[in-house]
């Protein structure tokens, strides 16, 4: 079955450092992976995606690249801000009816301090 | 645009107690989703409907869980009776008609306690 492994948190940075969070899948045949972020005390929200291999997925600075060769998906942010302080969930789709279910990452903790 | 509305958003109840949790979709969405979260792990996906009926509930446990969406609508999801591994934040989404992979829109959650 398909799943997602990301990297353990949590993550503590400073203000202005370097982001990366790892993540790496299994799945049968072609998924669409996503990067989705729980702010404190709200709901969880998409904050990119890539639907095929060698997609760029960008949003708010974040991106991350589908890389098929390594079934991985790693998110990058040059410079974190304490306002991008959340849990971040690495997550995979199937492409089509109800294959758009969603499998979640365990998620990361990012803290930034000013 | 109004969101995905949950209700309640917290729960305390005894084991071998039951519970109930609403959800309504955005409005024309067709396919609704409810999610589990327990503290630590990414949500789980219990059940998705696409308007009233069920596509998947592969992962609902269903000698204690249920969950009905009747008029393509609102949907209810039930467990009776917890058990203490029920602890854990229920999350319902829904997506529109043509969306595509990772169209889904969440409420807020209902975090359920049991004691």
């Amino acid at each position: 079955g398909n799943s997602v492994t990301q990297m353990e948190g949590p993550v503590t940075l400073s203000e202005e450092a370097f982001l990366t969070i790892n993540c790496t899948y299994t799945a049968t045949g072609y998924p669409s992976l996503f990067w989705y972020v729980q702010y404190p005390g709200e709901g969880l929200q998409l904050l990119l995606k890539a639907t095929k291999a060698d997609d760029k997925g960008s949003n708010k600075g974040f991106e991350a690249t589908y890389r098929k060769e390594t079934t991985s998906f790693h998110l990058e942010k040059g410079s974190v801000q304490v306002s991008d302080s959340a849990v971040y969930f690495c997550a995979l789709s199937g492409n089509g009816g109800s294959n758009y279910k969603l499998t979640f990452g365990k998620g990361t903790l990012l803290t930034v301090n000013p | 645009e109004a969101g995905v509305a949950q209700s309640p958003r917290y729960k305390i109840i005894e084991k071998r107690q039951s519970v109930a949790f609403w959800c309504n979709p955005i409005s024309g969405h067709a396919t609704l989703y409810w999610y589990q979260q327990i503290l630590g792990q990414g949500p789980k996906l219990l059940i998705q409907f696409q308007n009233n009926g069920v596509v998947d509930d592969s992962q609902l446990p269903k000698d204690r869980f249920s969950a009905e969406r009747l008029k393509g609508v609102d949907s209810t999801l039930k467990i009776q009776p917890a058990k203490l591994e029920d602890s854990a934040v229920y999350l319902c989404a829904s997506s529109p008609p043509a969306g595509g992979p990772g169209e889904q829109y969440f409420g807020p959650g209902t975090r359920l306690t049991v004691t």
